[in-house]
């Protein structure tokens, strides 16, 4: 059985300031997905990036990058030069490489920007 | 932009009742994962469908149910509704073709008095 742990329950930060969220997990698969995804007050999950665990570079979308350590199982969101938009729930989330994105999700980050 | 539908928004049931929620998958997925999301938690896989037929579930009793329908859309039925059975359900759609990502929709806020 795969665990995914947040420990952070909740942040904020000043607009244009950079965050980082942290993720811990523990899996015996060697081959997997890890996901942060952000769920804001519209309910609607939204997938800010994925990581492949085969890949030892660290994934990028614009603002939005990691830091994958696969030995430390470990796997933080990134957020530069923040925006109000950014506020909301950030979950991080795991599935199997051949798992048919069935999620293990953690608990969860309140993240909110100040303006 | 997502393709995910779920209905209805919100519903209100009393304890003891049964109650279907609804989702239509994104066009070209062929699976649907349902979620329950307690208040102030992450969300918990329930179970998942392709081609009609369920394809794992999750540490929830039987009382919990599932259809998927030749279009790929799907049902969530709960028998028994039980007060902890107030959450939010989300569906999310994906497909076994290829490398692509789950969408979800945006929920059904149930809530069990």
């Amino acid at each position: 059985a795969q665990t995914v742990t947040q420990s952070q329950p909740e942040m904020s930060v000043q607009e244009a300031e950079t965050v980082t969220l942290s993720c811990t997990y523990d899996t015996s698969e060697n081959n997997y997905y890890l996901f942060w995804y952000k769920q804001p007050p519209s309910r609607q999950m939204i997938l800010v990036i994925r990581q492949e665990a085969y890949k030892q570079q660290n994934a990028t979308e614009n603002r939005f990058s990691v830091n994958f350590q696969k030995a430390a199982k470990s796997f933080s969101l990134k957020i530069s030069d923040s925006q109000l938009g950014d506020t909301a729930m950030y979950f991080c989330a795991f599935t199997p490489i051949f798992g048919n994105e069935k999620l293990t999700f953690g608990t969860g980050t309140r993240l909110t920007i100040i303006p | 932009e997502t393709g995910v539908t779920q209905s209805p928004t919100h519903l209100i049931k009393t304890r003891g009742q049964q109650v279907t929620l609804r989702c239509s998958s994104q066009s070209g997925h062929n699976t649907v994962s349902w979620y329950q999301q307690a208040l102030g938690q992450g969300p918990q896989f329930i179970f998942q469908y392709y081609r009609e037929e369920e394809n794992g579930r999750g540490n929830f009793p039987p009382r919990f149910s599932g259809l998927q329908f030749p279009n790929y859309s799907s049902e969530l039925n709960v028998n028994a509704l039980e007060l902890d059975d107030s959450a939010l359900y989300l569906c999310a759609s994906s497909s076994t073709s290829g490398d692509t990502e789950a969408f979800f929709g945006q929920g059904t806020r149930l809530t069990v008095v």
